[in-house]
Formats: structure tokens, sequence, C-alpha cells
């Protein structure tokens, strides 16, 4: 079935430890992105790609790095995780642009930093 | 400041009607997207306007007036199912989407 794949789907972090979302589409979508969902709160934009080799920074980009080596994988990496990163992040993708085209989202990644 | 606003929760009967608005203000605009979001799910798409008016697909609609800065979400035949929170994100002129916090619609027998 064609879509997001994220991993893992739920994870408890001891805080200072380095932890890395994995996020993979298989719709050869051009662009993608990571968002942050809390409570109360819209959907923030954390990093972002709109093509296979380029990333930009979005809302909240502080504390978490990308990379995007090729067009199917953008993962996300927090380097020293902090108890403010506990979230539910999705990761989303689309045929060009984040923000001018349907997104599709993959399912979730629940992390809790303690 | 950019900014979307929408209800934080409403209520509604099944096999009722419910509408569900959203006002924003951004820096140039290029659409309004409405996304359906189950609990614990991933968002999914609703709906795209760009255009001034009332676009229909089955149960659910959207409206948009570009002059007022607003749309809204029309759900008609409610069911059970569409228990549910509803996204409302706005494109401004950089093509970069701004979210609102949601609307959750519980529908009640």
């Amino acid at each position: 079935i064609a879509g997001i794949t994220q991993a893992p789907t739920s994870q408890i972090l001891a805080a200072g430890r380095r932890m890395t979302l994995r996020c993979t589409q298989d719709m050869r979508h051009n662009a993608m992105c990571w968002y942050r969902q809390d409570l109360g709160l819209g959907l923030r934009l954390i990093h972002y790609s709109n093509t296979a080799g380029t990333t930009g920074k979005g809302e909240v980009p502080d504390g978490y790095s990308v990379s995007r080596a090729n067009t199917d994988d953008f993962p996300l990496t927090l380097a020293s995780a902090v108890p403010s990163q506990t979230s539910v992040y999705f990761c989303a993708s689309s045929d060009s642009g984040v923000g001018a085209n349907v997104l599709t989202f993959g399912a979730g990644s629940r992390l809790t930093v303690l | 400041g950019q900014n979307i606003d929408q209800p934080t929760e409403m209520t509604a009967t099944e096999g009722a009607i419910v509408q569900i608005n959203c006002t924003y203000q951004t820096s140039g605009f290029n659409g309004l997207f409405w996304y359906q979001q189950h609990a614990g799910e991933a968002p999914t798409f609703l709906s795209y306007n760009v255009l001034d008016g009332l676009e229909e697909k089955g149960r659910f609609s959207s409206f948009l007036s570009r002059s007022k800065g607003y749309s809204y979400l029309l759900l008609k035949e409610l069911q059970m199912k569409d228990s549910a929170s509803y996204l409302c994100a706005g494109t401004d002129s950089n093509y970069q989407l701004i979210w609102g916090a949601g609307t959750k619609l519980i529908i009640k027998p």
C-alpha cells in the first residue's frame, strides 16, 4: 500500500539522549516535512525539504536536524532530547511544495522525553 | 502576524448538520485546506478552496470567502464516525501552511 511509514510508533527516551525518527515514502513525492503536534496547538512545522538534497527550517527547528539524501527518506534527529520535545511527530509528503499541495501524513511517532 | 482561528470543540447529533467555522489572517493567500483527524491517527485531506464559493463532496462541503478571510466546513447527515478533529490550514504568499489548533467534533446518538 502506497504511503508514508514512520518508525518508531512510540518511544520513551531519557533526556540528553540522541534519537532519530525515521520516515519513508513510496509515492515518489518531491516534498517532505516534519510537524510536531501538541495539545491545544496547531501543527507546527519543524523542517521541510522541497526536493532531494535540499532542506529548510520551519517554525520550530531548534534542537532538530534533518537530511534528505534521496527522494524516499527524510529522517528527523534530536541530538540531545529535552522534555519540551515530548510530542507527537508527523512526517508528511506532497507532490511539490509542502504548502502548495495536498499533504499525505504518516501515522505519527509519539515521543516522550523524561 | 499570521493566525488561524477555529472553535475548540463542538457537539452535534447523529443525522444532523454541523458547520465548523475558520477565520484566517495570512500574509497573502493561496488557498485554504481542511483536514480530518481521528483520535490517535494521522490527518487526512478533506478539501481545498482557493476561489470564493462552495465546494461540495458528498456529505462534506467547504466554503470560502476571500474578502472576509473566512471559511467553513459543512457536514451533513452526521454519522458517529464523523467524530474527529477538523483542522483548518491557510497558505500564505510564500506557500507556507498556517494551521489552526483544530475543532474537536463530538457526535451524540
